[in-house]
């Protein structure tokens, strides 16, 4: 099945630390976007790729990066993590116009 | 600034009622309403989506009722089951992406 697939679904990182959450998709779609979701909380853009082009949102910190090597592939980097940055990230993607996103299930963040 | 405004927070309903989430906007230009089922430790799904151009979509139990004066539009749920327990999302979009309620958590009881 065309799905949305992050790993891992669970990651502990040390505060400080340097960390990656990948994503891949099978549904050929050109957008992928990263969501940060806290508990109780609505997803909250980070920053999202249409096709090679890089879209950061104002408000994402510096400490949160992104490479999109190929299509299929999408990568979230925290640089420093600190305990604040424990969260949900989920990757989606579309074709084009985000009518019908796709959630991967994401990968749950925590730093001790 | 919040794009859209989604209320209530909390939802509690017995089986076999219905339950009615409500949002409301501002920007008259956005152009694709979509509502977004999210269980705990998964991903949001899409569950239902409107354009404006049209005052109701139905599909099995979920309805989308949407009000271009009032700038609201809002999810039933009829015959609401326990497996609807869910975290619900609102969404706008005029361009990409969306931007999301900050959620409704539904509880169904028994």
């Amino acid at each position: 099945d065309a799905m949305v697939i992050q790993n891992p679904r669970y990651q502990v990182t040390q505060f400080g630390k340097p960390v990656t959450l990948s994503c891949s998709q099978t549904l050929n779609h050109n957008v992928m976007y990263w969501y940060q979701q806290k508990s109780s909380q609505a997803p909250k853009l980070l920053f999202h790729y249409y096709d090679k082009d890089f879209n950061n949102e104002a408000d994402t910190p510096d400490n949160f990066q992104s490479r999109r090597p190929n299509t299929s592939f999408c990568f979230l980097d925290i640089r420093s993590p600190g305990l604040g940055d424990a969260a949900m990230y989920l990757c989606a993607t579309s074709r084009d116009a985000p009518l019908g996103y796709t959630f991967g299930s994401g990968t749950r963040l925590t730093v001790v | 600034q919040q794009q859209v405004k989604q209320s209530p927070q909390s939802l509690i309903v017995q089986k076999g009622g219905i339950s009615i989430i409500n949002c409301a906007y501002e920007n008259t230009a956005f152009d694709y309403f979509p509502w977004y089922q999210q269980f705990p430790g998964k991903g949001p799904a899409l569950l239902i989506a409107i354009r404006p151009d049209v005052s109701e979509k139905k599909e099995g139990r979920f309805t989308i009722s949407f009000n271009k004066s009032a700038k609201q539009f809002s999810l039933h749920i009829m015959d609401s089951q326990p497996g609807d327990s869910a975290t619900y999302f609102c969404a706008v979009l005029l361009s990409c992406p969306v931007a999301f309620g900050s959620g409704t958590q539904l509880t169904v009881l028994p």
